[in-house]
């Protein structure tokens, strides 16, 4: 069975500190991993995907296999970055179900 | 390039009732996904159709069904309304599995 594990419901971060919001992943597999962002008032929209290895409003996240995690960072948080963040996998054929985590509410303070 | 638009925003039923809600998915995607998000959960994956054809379904009673129209605009019915139905139901559309599009959802409450 595929699981996504978010161990924060909740994390708060003081503008330009790092922020770190876990993931960890079960699945017997090579999965596709993804974060998604939801802003407040605004319909849910992907981040970023392992894949790409690219950084995006200057997040990044690294696949780990060893550990199953998936953790996202940003050296420098910004007060438009509070938002509701849910990591997702996928298997890597075929279905496209995603399996989300629960979230991770972010909130930055000014 | 219009994005996924779902119909109605809210909605409030009876239990027993059944209700359907609807999705227009992002121009030139062909495969449509719903999922449930109860309150202070993640999305939960209810079924998927490509190309009209259900291809994909998640954990959900078959009270929950669904259609994909030739335009790959989509329905979502649920039967027997039960109270624990109450959630935002999102639609998801894509093309092959290319990034998914969401729409804003439809807030079903029952009552």
């Amino acid at each position: 069975a595929q699981r996504v594990t978010q161990p924060e419901k909740l994390l708060s971060v003081f503008k330009g500190a790092p922020v770190e919001l876990k993931c960890n992943y079960s699945y017997s597999g090579s999965p596709e991993l993804f974060w998604y962002v939801q802003y407040s008032r605004q319909r849910l929209q992907l981040l970023l995907r392992h894949i790409s290895r690219e950084s995006i409003k200057g997040f990044t996240a690294d696949l780990n296999k060893g550990e199953t995690s998936f953790h996202l960072k940003k050296p420098f948080a910004q007060e438009e970055d509070s938002a509701m963040y849910y990591c997702a996998l996928r298997p890597p054929f075929g279905n496209e179900k995603l399996t989300f985590g629960t979230g991770t509410r972010l909130t930055i303070i000014p | 390039e219009t994005g996924v638009t779902q119909s109605p925003t809210h909605l409030i039923k009876t239990r027993g009732q059944q209700v359907t809600l609807r999705c227009s998915s992002q121009s030139g995607h062909n495969t449509v996904s719903w999922y449930q998000q109860a309150l202070g959960q993640g999305p939960q994956f209810i079924f998927q159709y490509y190309r009209e054809e259900e291809n994909g379904r998640g954990n959900f009673p078959p009270r929950f069904s669904g259609l994909q129209f030739p335009n790959y605009s989509s329905e979502l019915n649920v039967n027997a309304l039960e109270l624990d139905d109450s959630a935002l139901y999102l639609c998801a559309s894509s093309l092959a599995g290319y990034g998914y599009t969401f729409g804003s959802g439809t807030r079903l409450t029952v009552v």
